[in-house]
């Protein structure tokens, strides 16, 4: 069973600051793994997906890298600010044809203005 | 475009009492997955349809069951609920296989 692991769990950096989110997942078996972000009591907001076949991607000054091999994911946030205050969700899918994802359980980022 | 919408937004119900939620995709999605998350357990995967025909199935009792219909809106049903049931219900919709998943706001259930 693929399992989905999010470290740290929580995070509080000062705004201007650039971070790195990791993700790890145990069945390299995947088809794309997507990155999201929830605000308190919100539903999700996806920042970026990347095929199996991909290593990276980027949206202005979001970066996520995929490593398949070894199961690792990582979220570089650029120049931090306030508003990127929210938790964050990688989310991987194992099953060609299907939409199922499995999440992992977050890091909550605390931006200090 | 609009997005995914969910309604109702807020429920209270008693323990034994059913629920139905529901779930309109963003137009011209024909996948909806719906997503249980609980502080305990976090984000799990409750089942998906794709054109009225459910395509998987998460590890939920039987009581959890859904169904799809024709333009593509989606509901789900809870029967004899539980204080576990408690939640935040989310579905998703997208418009192909693999591609990026589309969140509605949520439906917050209350089981008392």
């Amino acid at each position: 069973k693929q399992e989905v692991t999010q470290i740290p769990a929580a995070l509080s950096v000062p705004e201007g600051e650039n971070l790195v989110l990791n993700c790890s997942f145990t069945d390299s078996a995947i088809y794309n793994l997507q990155w999201f972000r929830q605000d308190p009591g919100k539903g999700l907001t996806s920042l970026l997906l990347i095929q199996s076949s991909q290593r990276e991607q980027t949206s202005g000054r979001l970066n996520a890298s995929l490593d398949k091999s070894s199961g690792r994911s990582t979220l570089y946030i650029a120049a931090s600010q306030p508003g990127d205050s929210a938790t964050y969700l990688c989310a991987v899918t194992s099953q060609t044809g299907a939409n199922n994802l499995f999440f992992g359980t977050g890091t909550r980022l605390t931006v200090i203005p | 475009k609009a997005g995914v919408t969910q309604t109702p937004r807020y429920l209270i119900k008693t323990r034994g009492q059913q629920v139905t939620l529901s779930c309109s995709p963003i137009s011209g999605h024909r996948s909806v997955s719906w997503y249980q998350q609980t502080p305990g357990q976090g984000l799990q995967f409750l089942f998906e349809y794709f054109s009225e025909t459910q395509r998987n199935k998460g590890n939920f009792p039987g009581r959890f069951s859904g169904r799809q219909f024709s333009n593509s809106r989606s509901e789900m049903n809870v029967s004899t609920l539980e204080l576990g049931d408690s939640a935040l219900y989310l579905c998703a919709s997208s418009l192909k296989d693999e591609e990026t998943q589309y969140f509605g706001p949520g439906t917050r259930l209350l089981v008392l």
